[in-house]
């Protein structure tokens, strides 16, 4: 069965900090994509990055950057130089080929400090 | 690109009465939409799978004659909550999902939400 384990359940740093937020899934498909979704205080969810399971190559956009390791079932993401307005709800997801559905992890609350 | 709005954002009703909410996506043709809930401090649960032109594929536990769910074009699908109770008080969301083939294949869009709250 698929699931998504985000262990830390709320983070704080302080601006300008350095954060990563951890992401381990489980899945019995050979082929998948991992999303992590930005969910603000207003609520909507945004699209930060689709990544195939195909594709280990790690990504970099910004200030943000994402770490894929198959080998230990992880994508980690990472935030660098963090600011205020990074404060929110970070979900990682997984979306297997046989399924339609997103399976989310219980999110990462991230609150940076100024 | 990739927009998806949902209306209303938010909206206050009397127990017994019926609310609807509706999910567009604005620059893309969605054949498949999902609808969520969220509880505050919660992660999101699926609600049900919403496919055009057929019938919606509800999670276990939903109830399908509580939640009516419409998806009649490829740009809107709709959640009608029934006879509404406080306990349906609650952040719908719906997504919407970049068709097969395309680039961001099997990514979800999601709407701004919509927050109800039943009286």
């Amino acid at each position: 069965a698929q699931k998504v384990t985000q262990a830390q359940t709320e983070i704080s740093v302080v601006e300008k900090e350095d954060v990563t937020l951890d992401c381990v899934y489980e899945t019995r498909d050979t082929t998948y994509y991992l999303f992590w979704y930005k969910q603000p205080p207003s609520g909507e969810l945004v699209f930060l990055i689709r990544r195939n399971s195909f594709d280990e190559q790690n990504e970099i956009s910004g200030r943000y950057s994402w770490n894929f390791q198959k080998s230990t079932s992880s994508f980690n993401f990472t935030i660098t130089a963090s600011q205020v307005v990074d404060s929110a709800v970070y979900f990682c997801a997984l979306s297997e080929t046989s399924r339609n559905q997103l399976t989310f992890g219980k999110g990462t609350k991230l609150s940076v400090i100024p | 690109g990739a927009v998806v709005s949902q209306h209303p954002s938010r909206v206050i009703c009397k127990s017994g009465t019926s609310v609807k909410i509706e999910c567009r996506s604005l620059d893309f043709q969605a054949t498949t939409m999902f609808w969520y809930r969220q509880f505050p401090k919660q992660s999101l649960m699926l609600m049900a799978t919403s496919n055009e032109g057929s019938k919606a594929t509800y999670e276990q536990g939903v109830e399908k004659d509580k939640f009516l769910i419409n998806h009649a074009s490829l740009t809107l699908s709709t959640l009608t909550v029934t006879s509404a109770h406080p306990e349906d008080s609650s952040f719908y969301i719906c997504s919407a999902r970049v068709p097969a083939g395309g680039s961001g294949e099997k990514t979800q869009y999601f709407g701004p939400g919509t927050r109800l709250l039943v009286l």
